[in-house]
């Protein structure tokens, strides 16, 4: 079936090191959102990306689509202690008809180094 | 304008017995999706429905667990006869149109069986 691979499952840094996960489809993606789930609490939208090769930016974090569409990353850059959190994917693949259902990529858990 | 809504928020049950989760979409939205999370994993999705349609229960396990969402209420998901592996957390999601669209999540609902 359908996977979207996400790395690394775990990251930890220093506060104010760079922070980058990675996500590939098995499949060409219609688009593409990312998740950021603080502990103990629930899934938060970040972005969505929809075209090939686009690139976002808010703040300290950038978001990438890849130019097939098969791949996408998130970059933080200087992280503070309010990056904490794990970080997801969600990929709508564009051979669905429906589109109805999102690809979950399992998490990139980003851990500050007391 | 309120959220995604969950309750309740933390469920404990013996072995055996019925877990009743709820959830009420965001105003205007008539699509919703339900994941579990196991602990330090990422979101497994398990059925989207519509008022009164299930579109995709592929990822529900097909014995003790039923979802809806009547025409008029929340959306409920029943677990009947829990065992301990479905300790989880069970969120809630919905959106205006389809998956296409972001999906806005609930705080989820905290399922301990004992």
């Amino acid at each position: 079936g359908q996977q979207v691979m996400q790395i690394p499952q775990y990251q930890h840094v220093q506060e104010g090191e760079d922070f980058t996960t990675y996500c590939n489809s098995s499949t060409t993606l219609s688009n593409i959102q990312w998740y950021k789930q603080r502990p103990g609490g629930h899934p938060v939208f970040l972005i969505q990306l929809v075209k090939s090769g686009e690139v976002k930016k808010q703040k300290r974090l950038t978001f990438q689509f890849g130019e097939a569409k098969k791949n996408s990353s998130l970059h933080i850059t200087a992280t503070q202690t309010t990056d904490v959190g794990t970080y997801f994917c969600a990929g709508n693949p564009s051979f669905l008809d429906s589109n109805y259902q999102l690809i979950w990529g399992a998490g990139t858990k980003l851990i500050i180094k007391p | 304008n309120a959220g995604v809504m969950q309750n309740p928020r933390h469920l404990v049950r013996r072995r055996g017995q019925e877990a009743r989760l709820r959830c009420s979409p965001m105003k205007g939205h008539s699509h919703v999706y339900w994941y579990r999370q196991l602990p330090e994993e990422g979101l497994k999705f398990m059925v989207y429905l519509q008022k009164e349609n299930i579109i995709d229960e592929s990822g529900m396990p097909k014995e003790r667990f039923s979802a809806e969402f009547p025409k008029e209420g929340p959306s409920i998901l029943r677990i009947q006869q829990v065992v301990r592996g479905d300790s989880a957390a069970y969120f809630c999601a919905s959106s205006p149109i389809a998956a296409q669209e972001t999906q806005y999540f609930g705080p989820g609902t905290r399922l301990l069986v004992l």
